[in-house]
């Protein structure tokens, strides 16, 4: 079946740094990936959404300059969370769709949690 | 916009027991819809979904859910339960429409199944 990697699985970083999510389709091409972070006893929220070699697509509320999404290749996209903060504490997750059209079907990475202290 | 109700937040039931997971969309277009299980430490797998055809769809674990058009329902049945089935369960609806809204999951707040002996 599809899988999705992620990594690292948690980071602790302090305030002010920045830190780099990664997110790989092992075994298909991901042509659109999202990612999401959930807080604790909550559901996903939609972060922004990456298809291949253009820019991510940030919902509404997401700080785009703040969380750097870059879809390179068919088979990674990277989530920089930059001048990290204790309120960006928060398990991200990542997911990856094959093809433009068709299935809708999306395969979640495992998350990443971040800790900032 | 989408939204998704999962109206129980924890539901306990017994082992062999049946259980309902409710779930109510709202939304001015039609819809795809999901269902997602989580697993402790585990990322988000997909369960069952409804695309079209039959609005009775079937998981390999003996989920079953049904798409209920007019009451804008897609709650999740299973006849008799097991310990493994203890997770967290999401409800999830995907816009039926082209552009950027393609393939956005919209997630319900998540119902944690516990199954005790």
């Amino acid at each position: 079946g599809a899988v999705v990697s992620q990594h690292p699985s948690w980071v602790i970083c302090k305030s002010g740094t920045s830190v780099k999510i990664e997110c790989r389709s092992l075994d298909f091409q991901a042509t659109t990936m999202f990612w999401y972070r959930q807080f604790p006893k909550q559901s996903l929220m939609l972060m922004a959404t990456s298809n291949e070699g253009s820019k991510a697509t940030y919902e509404q509320g997401v700080e785009k300059d703040k969380f750097l999404i870059n879809h390179a290749s068919l088979t990674l996209s990277t989530l920089t969370v930059t001048s990290a903060h204790p309120e960006d504490s928060s398990f991200y997750i990542c997911s990856a769709r094959e093809g433009l059209t068709g299935s809708y079907e999306q395969y979640f990475g495992p998350g990443t949690r971040l800790t900032v202290t | 916009a989408q939204s998704v109700t999962q109206l129980d937040s924890q539901v306990p039931v017994f082992e062999e027991a049946p259980v309902e997971l409710r779930c109510n969309y709202s939304s001015s277009v039609s819809v795809y819809l999901f269902w997602y299980v989580q697993y402790p430490n585990q990322g988000l797998q997909l369960l069952l979904k409804y695309l079209s055809g039959s609005t009775l769809v079937e998981s390999i674990n003996g989920f079953e859910a049904e798409f209920n058009k007019s009451q804008t329902s897609f709650h999740l049945r299973k006849p008799s339960v097991h310990i493994s089935d203890t997770a967290e369960y999401f409800c999830a609806v995907s816009v039926n429409a082209g552009g950027t809204s393609y393939g956005k999951l919209t997630f319900g707040q998540g119902t944690i199944l516990t199954v005790h002996p």
